[in-house]
């Protein structure tokens, strides 16, 4: 049981280079979410899926784009990177999108865009 | 809108003392509220969570939490800390009615053997 797991672990793009962060999670669970921490910001919501079939914009979605490629798997876009998209990337799982269900994160990614 | 305010950026203390590790949130209804480690280069662990029911929560690795309604807040505790605790603890808050998890900016525990 590999719980969350995240592909790349370490990225580098230049300026308006595209990439696709991948996110899989074996613990059956409906909800998944792409978070990006920053220093001193703890971690905001880029984007989330209550449902397998179903994406909705957080907090900072601007300059990505996500899919849901089934219950399993739900990937993060950059279509043209850009220096302010310089994070770490996390993915995280829930069993339901109710807020008494805590959430569980994978490895992270570390992007680097210059 | 929903907010959380850890106060404090670190928490030094010595190991085999009591730890406490300050929350304070803001929510329009009734808040779910949770706390998080991360140890380096890793991603964030579930400790413990409040939704419902008693104010004292009791979680992994020995943690615990208080929630207080009055002060709005949740802070984190450890009777006695290990040097194994040494971690950056984000606590986090949830509304209702909003998928979004809040987190604060985190606070980074150091235990000194």
């Amino acid at each position: 049981n590999a719980g969350v797991t995240q592909t790349p672990k370490f990225q580098v793009l230049k300026t308006g280079q595209s990439m696709t962060l991948q996110c899989a999670q074996d613990m059956n669970h409906n909800s998944m979410y792409w978070y990006r921490q920053d220093p001193g910001m703890g971690l905001r919501l880029i984007y989330y899926s209550a449902s397998e079939g179903t994406t909705d914009k957080g907090e900072v979605p601007n300059g990505y784009n996500v899919s849901r490629l089934n219950k399993r798997e739900f990937s993060l876009r950059l279509e043209s990177a850009a220096p302010s998209q310089t994070s770490v990337y996390f993915c995280a799982s829930s069993a339901s999108p109710g807020p008494d269900y805590e959430q569980y994160f994978g490895p992270g990614t570390r992007l680097t865009v210059t | 809108a929903q907010s959380v305010a850890q106060p404090e950026d670190q928490v030094n203390v010595a190991e085999g003392n009591p730890l406490t590790v300050k929350c304070t949130y803001s929510v329009s209804g009734n808040p779910y509220l949770f706390w998080y480690v991360q140890y380096p280069n890793r991603g964030l662990q579930f400790l413990l969570k409040y939704i419902t029911g008693d104010n004292l929560v009791k979680g992994s690795y020995g943690f615990e939490a208080e929630f207080n309604k009055s002060q709005t807040s949740f802070h984190l505790k450890k009777p006695s800390a290990l040097v194994s605790d040494s971690a950056l603890y984000f606590c986090a808050v949830r509304d209702r009615n909003d998928y979004k998890l809040s987190f604060g900016a985190g606070t980074t525990v150091t235990v000194r053997a």
